[in-house]
């Protein structure tokens, strides 16, 4: 079936403008993550979804960062007046029985977000 | 905090030869270690979890909570295996991954 898909799979921006990453996860996964992975920093977790809520929100950098999910399905990263540390890939991920220690998260493609 | 630290960003060896990614974390609990791998111009995937105990294309880690390690190995490696190497934590109650900062893995003809 199909994965985790992700768009655009790049995006060029001016600093200070504003953007949003799409995530649509895999049908049925309740769980959904969104992780960055830049240069020197390796991959951060940013925030967890659970249905449409969003219990653990602790790797979000700064309240410039925001997400949401609908539907318990896609997942929208938007990050405002962004600054060229924002410059990095962003993959999403999601997962059918978090909880479960058989659980995995299965990644997509990511967002290579690049701030001028 | 919890951490994992891979020590080696880049690991080079000839085809045939051992192999062995390095990882270490801190974490007082119980944790869930894994293995993810990043095939070039391919998506990260889950290669192997340390409660599975299974091996994934000749890989193994066994978790050793005394030297609170999770080193992953193979005894022979191949061309195919030349791939960028994650080993992340789960710590119980939570379910973000925190990933170490990788190695890439290149094997010489």
């Amino acid at each position: 079936g199909a994965g985790v898909s992700q768009s655009p799979s790049n995006k060029v921006t001016e600093k200070g403008k504003d953007v949003e990453l799409r995530c649509d996860p895999i049908s049925g996964h309740t769980a959904l993550y969104w992780y960055r992975q830049s240069l020197g920093q390796g991959l951060e977790f940013l925030i967890y979804f659970q249905g449409n809520s969003a219990p653990d929100k602790s790797g979000l950098p700064s309240d410039r960062f925001s997400a949401e999910r609908t539907g318990g399905s896609v997942s929208t990263l938007t990050i405002q007046r962004t600054q060229q540390e924002d410059s990095a890939v962003y993959l999403c991920a999601s997962s059918p029985r978090p909880g479960l220690n058989t659980d995995t998260q299965y990644f997509g493609p990511g967002t290579r977000l690049t701030v001028l | 905090a919890q951490r994992v630290t891979q020590p080696e960003k880049l690991l080079s060896v000839f085809k045939g030869a051992p192999v062995e990614l390095k990882c270490n974390y801190s974490y007082s609990g119980s944790p869930e270690l894994f293995w993810y791998v990043q095939y070039s111009r391919q998506r990260l995937q889950l290669l192997l979890r340390h409660i599975s105990r299974e091996s994934i294309k000749g890989f193994t880690a066994d978790l050793n909570k005394g030297e609170t390690s999770f080193h992953l190995k193979k005894p022979f490696a191949q061309e195919e295996d030349s791939a960028m190497y994650y080993c992340a934590l789960r710590i119980q109650g939570a379910q973000k991954l925190v990933f170490g900062q990788g190695t890439r893995l290149t094997i010489n003809p």
